[in-house]
Order: C-alpha cells, then sequence, then structure tokens
C-alpha cells in the first residue's frame, strides 16, 4: 500500500530564506507527483506536477526534483516571503486508470516577515 | 472560466440525519474525484467518476456513503446517517483526464460538521 510521508510537519523561517520540503513514498510505481499549496479554510492550489520519466519542474521560485527510485521529492523555496505561509502537501498518483491522488500529512509553513 | 465549485460552504447537522454536498466541475472535464479531510491530514480518496460512472469508490469508509454524477457534470456526495466522525472537510476536484497524467483542480470544500 504506498504511503506518502511529509517532514517536517511545520517549519518556521524568516523572510528572505531559503528552504526545502521533503516528501517521500513508499512504492516507486508511480504516474506523476504534485505539489499543492493550501492556505486555512480553502481549497488546493497545484504548484508542481512533475510526470515519472521528469526529474524536476521549476515556476517561479519553486523547484520540485524527483527521484522515484529512492522514493523522495523535494519541494525548494527560494527567497521566501510572508505570502508563502500556508500549508504545502505532496501527491502521488498510483499506476491505474482512475488518476486518484494519494497525499501525505502535509507541512506547514509559517515565514516571519 | 469558473474553476471548482462546492455547495454548501459550511454545513453542521445533527447526528444521524442525511446530508448532501454538491460539486459542479469545471466545464468539459470528464474525470471528477471526492475527497475528505480530517483535521491536520491531507486529503483521503474517496471515489472518482469518469462520465457518469463510478469507476472507482474504493475510498468510500462504508456504504452509508454514496455519491452520483448523472449527467456526467454536477456531482452530490450523499451521507446517511450521520455520525460525529464524519466531521470533515469533503473536497471535490475535476480533471480533464482520468487516466493519471492530468491535474487535479480543486474546489473550496464543504466543512461538515456533525453535532
Amino acid at each position: 500500500k504506498q504511503e506518502v510521508t511529509q517532514i517536517p510537519a511545520a517549519l518556521s523561517v524568516p523572510e528572505g530564506e531559503n528552504l526545502v520540503l521533503n516528501c517521500s513514498f513508499t512504492d516507486s510505481a508511480i504516474y506523476n507527483l504534485q505539489w499543492f499549496r493550501q492556505d486555512p479554510g480553502k481549497g488546493l492550489t497545484s504548484l508542481l506536477l512533475i510526470q515519472s520519466s521528469q526529474r524536476e519542474q521549476t515556476s517561479g521560485r519553486l523547484n520540485a526534483s524527483l527521484d522515484k527510485s529512492s522514493g523522495r521529492s523535494t519541494l525548494y523555496i527560494a527567497a521566501s516571503q510572508p505570502g508563502d505561509s500556508a500549508t504545502y502537501l505532496c501527491a502521488v498518483t498510483p499506476p491505474g486508470n482512475t488518476g486518484k491522488l494519494i497525499f501525505g500529512q502535509g507541512t506547514t509553513l509559517q515565514v516571519k516577515p | 472560466g469558473a474553476g471548482v465549485s462546492q455547495t454548501p460552504s459550511n454545513k453542521v447537522t445533527e447526528k444521524g440525519k442525511y446530508v448532501e454536498l454538491r460539486c459542479d466541475p469545471i466545464s468539459g472535464h470528464t474525470a471528477l474525484y471526492w475527497y475528505r479531510q480530517s483535521l491536520g491530514q491531507g486529503p483521503e480518496f474517496l471515489i472518482y467518476f469518469q462520465g457518469t460512472g463510478a469507476a472507482d469508490d474504493s475510498g468510500l469508509p462504508n456504504d452509508r456513503f454514496f455519491a452520483v454524477r448523472p449527467e456526467g457534470s454536477v456531482s452530490t456526495l450523499k451521507i446517511q446517517r450521520t455520525e460525529r466522525g464524519d466531521s470533515a472537510v469533503y473536497l471535490c476536484a475535476s480533471s480533464l483526464s482520468g487516466t493519471g497524467f492530468g491535474e487535479q483542480y480543486f474546489g473550496p470544500g464543504t466543512r461538515l460538521t456533525v453535532t
């Protein structure tokens, strides 16, 4: 059974710092991996999607990497800002024809001004 | 265009009552998903529709939970004889494709509280 773990559960950093969020998964057989952002009381916003054949994706100050063989992904946030404060979730799509997502528990990030 | 919408945004009900939660996906998206998110946890998959049919309902916790999508667009999640443990945020997502290669777009969720 696929399990997704995110470490740390919470993180607090000063504004301007570069940071890395970690995600690990137990079964390397995945179609893709997505990173989402969730603001309090809101739904999920997709940040980056990495297909299983890709190693990384970049969008602005965000860079996500995928090492399928070791079951790991990282989300790198450069020059963090208070507006980056949110919960970050990673999710994998297991093989099959459904596309359902299996999520980690999330990392709650606070960026202090 | 409009994103995924969910109604109501909040629902408070008494234990034992019946509730319906509605999801309106992005127009043209054939795949629709329901997830449930408990406090401090990531969302958990409940059910997946491809068109009008439930292609995977393996995440439904028990037979009190049922979902429909009669015309391949709007979906309704139905919960009978609600229990306090059903309290959670119910999220809906839609995608152009259900093959696993498409991005899912999430609605804002319905917060269900069972008293």
